[in-house]
């Protein structure tokens, strides 16, 4: 099983900041099977990033993805008050999919 | 509009069972896979199981940690897809999700709003 580490597990921004958070796997991941989500508090996740980086339909263009192998990035440009949530990346390499960990994003 | 909407979550006691229901519409059903996801009390996702589409024969996976007490199923003539939950454990308590995988994709780009399951006596 291919494990997700997410990092940090927690991070507060003010906004307007640039805020990236991580997400690294134990066995290598295809760039096109690593994936993040977005969820908010008592809500059903929502795929924001596919395969690596691109957008899902209707996320801000202040949100970017990256990376490759084993470490892969979220990056917001700028945070606004409506990005708070919990986002947690997911991979795919032969079942079981798995997710990391999440991280948690406050706005100061 | 694609929906999923869960249904069948309560409250059972250890080694009961429970069946699950995602009612799904504004797609065609058997081009997709369909995928069950669960989320216990304050903790990651986790991935339990997968049918696939038509074209793979409805085929399922599971996670080791349901392989042989939960099974994936559909109606294909209705668009429902269900978990039958068996043997039930404390740690099965979750809130239970379904959600679509476009085929080849691997991820999951619709959810339902979740069942929720507490096993307790």
């Amino acid at each position: 099983e291919n494990v997700l580490t997410q990092s940090p597990a927690i991070m507060s921004a003010s906004p307007g900041e640039k805020v990236t958070m991580t997400c690294r796997a134990s066995s290598s991941v295809s760039s096109s099977y690593l994936h993040w989500y977005q969820q908010k508090s008592g809500a059903s996740p929502k795929l924001w990033i596919y395969s690596t980086s691109n957008l899902a339909s209707g996320v801000p263009a202040r949100f970017s993805g990256s990376g490759s192998g084993t470490s892969y990035s979220l990056t917001i440009s700028s945070v606004e008050a409506e990005d708070a949530a919990t986002y947690y990346c997911q991979q795919y390499s032969g079942y079981p999919h798995t997710f990391g960990g999440g991280t948690k994003l406050e706005i100061k | 509009e694609v929906k999923l909407v869960e249904s069948g979550g309560g409250l059972v006691q250890p080694g009961g069972s429970l069946r699950l229901s995602c009612a799904t519409s504004g797609f065609t059903f058997s081009d997709f896979y369909m995928e069950w996801v669960r989320q216990p009390p304050g903790k990651r996702l986790e991935w339990i199981a997968a049918s696939r589409n038509k074209a793979n024969d409805y085929t399922t996976e599971y996670s080791a940690s349901v392989k042989g007490r939960f099974i994936v199923s559909r109606d294909t003539s209705q668009s429902i897809l269900y978990l039958q939950m068996n043997a039930l454990r404390a740690e099965d308590t979750a809130i239970y999700y379904c959600a679509r995988a476009p085929t080849g994709t691997h991820y999951f780009d619709y959810w339902g709003q979740g069942t929720t399951l507490t096993v307790s006596s």
